[in-house]
């Protein structure tokens, strides 16, 4: 069974800062791998979809990579915001199911 | 356009009630999904329904009843709440890959409904 690990749990940094967000998966037959935002009281936001033939994918500011062999990706997120504060999810494809993990709590401090 | 909307937004109700949350999807996916969100904020699968088909029953108590009357639409039905049951109930829907339970295309997720049980 697909086990989804975030580390980690919670970050806080200050505006402007490049991160690096972490997703470990144990079953390396996956699917796509996809990235979210939820803000607070708020549903999902997807940020990026990752198949599993590819090793990155960019969208603005963000770039998520994946390393299916290893079962990692990360969430690479340049000149941080205090509009980037959230949490951020990765969750990881199979046969008709995604499994999520429990995320990374997200602080940029203006 | 909404591309998947759940309602009711809120639901605040008393131990053994029934409820239910209604879920419907624009998008033409033939694959829908009921997550729950615990407190901490943990997200786990529930069901998930391909083509008005059952796929995944996560080992949730059959108070719970999924039911889908075409694959735009699935509703979850709650018997007898419980209080451990407080939680946000996320709806989601994904285009299958390829054949029928194949792999889950990128998912689509509903704005949740919180439910409170006293």
């Amino acid at each position: 069974k697909q086990e989804v690990t975030q580390i980690p749990a919670a970050l806080s940094v200050p505006e402007g800062e490049n991160l690096v967000l972490n997703c470990s998966f144990t079953d390396s037959a996956i699917y796509n791998l996809q990235w979210f935002r939820q803000d607070p009281g708020k549903g999902l936001t997807s940020l990026l979809l990752i198949q599993s033939s590819q090793r990155e994918q960019t969208s603005g500011r963000l770039n998520a990579s994946l390393d299916k062999s290893s079962g990692r990706s990360t969430l690479y997120i340049a000149a941080s915001q205090p509009g980037d504060s959230a949490t951020y999810l990765c969750a990881v494809g199979n046969n008709n199911d995604m499994r999520f993990g429990a995320g990374t709590r997200l602080t940029v401090k203006p | 356009d909404t591309a998947v909307s759940q309602t009711p937004k809120y639901l605040v109700t008393q131990m053994g009630n029934d409820k239910s949350i209604k879920c419907e999807q624009n998008l033409g996916h033939d694959t829908m999904y009921w997550y729950k969100q615990d407190s901490k904020k943990f997200l786990k699968i529930m069901f998930s329904y391909n083509n008005k088909e059952l796929i995944i029953n996560e080992t949730v108590p059959n108070r719970f009843s999924p039911k889908s009357p075409d694959k735009a639409h699935l509703n979850l039905h709650i018997n007898s709440l419980e209080l451990g049951d407080s939680a946000v109930y996320f709806c989601a829907s994904s285009r299958t890959e390829g054949l029928a339970g194949g792999p889950a295309g990128e998912l689509f997720f509903g704005e949740g409904s919180r439910l409170t049980v006293l």
